[in-house]
């Protein structure tokens, strides 16, 4: 199956800080989504972004499918950013998505 | 309610028993999924639905059963728990090629 890397895997940041999540997948894919999944175990649908560039408050997200990468842009981070975030892509063979094995972030005050 | 539920949200069993987890989804979805999260692995596919009476293995099949006799429910069955299966199980749904949303996640504990 497809495999998805996130990087990196921890991350601490001071209340105010930006950030650059990373998520690079071995095929051509479909549909790509972020998520975050909070401290109580919910996954947040972030963003749904197959290609190109939406943004969100605070947050944005791009991937290039070409080159098989997307990234997460969090800026001016709360502590309420944290949790781990979580990259999931279908590929073009198929609906079902593959998980990465997520981004751990802490943003202390 | 609309979107997804899942129930039990908790659920203890021992090991040989057989146990059923519950999902609902109510935007008659095409789609619908079945993961499990461990610490290490992230969430791995379990099983996947493409419609009703459509079923297909994912990652990690070995010891589940499914079943969509409705568009609207997927349950998820382990026919006999082992302490492997302790995890937290969440259900998913989508259109085909469109976003997915998931449940709130069921915890089982296999004693």
């Amino acid at each position: 199956g497809i495999q998805v890397e996130q990087s990196p895997p921890d991350l601490i940041l001071q209340e105010g800080a930006n950030s650059t999540l990373r998520c690079n997948f071995s095929d051509s894919v479909n549909n790509l989504q972020w998520f975050h999944q909070n401290p109580w175990g919910q996954l947040i649908n972030l963003f749904y972004i197959p290609s190109g560039t939406k943004q969100n408050g605070r947050l944005s997200a791009t991937t290039v499918a070409t080159e098989r990468y997307s990234l997460l842009y969090i800026s001016s981070s709360q502590t309420t950013d944290s949790g781990v975030y979580f990259c999931a892509v279908a590929p073009n063979t198929g609906n079902q998505f593959y998980f990465g094995t997520g981004t751990s972030l802490t943003v202390i005050p | 309610d609309a979107g997804i539920t899942q129930s039990p949200r908790y659920k203890i069993t021992e090991t040989g028993r057989q146990v059923t987890l519950m999902c609902h989804q109510t935007w008659s979805h095409s789609y619908m999924f079945w993961y499990r999260q461990d610490l290490g692995h992230g969430l791995r596919l379990i099983y996947y639905s493409a419609a009703a009476d459509i079923t297909d293995k994912g990652e990690v099949p070995d010891g589940y059963v499914v079943s969509r006799s409705k568009t609207e429910n997927f349950p998820l069955t382990l026919e006999s728990a082992t302490r492997s299966q302790t995890s937290v199980y969440f259900c998913a749904s989508s259109f085909h090629r469109a976003e997915a949303f998931f449940g709130q996640g069921t915890r089982l504990t296999v004693v």
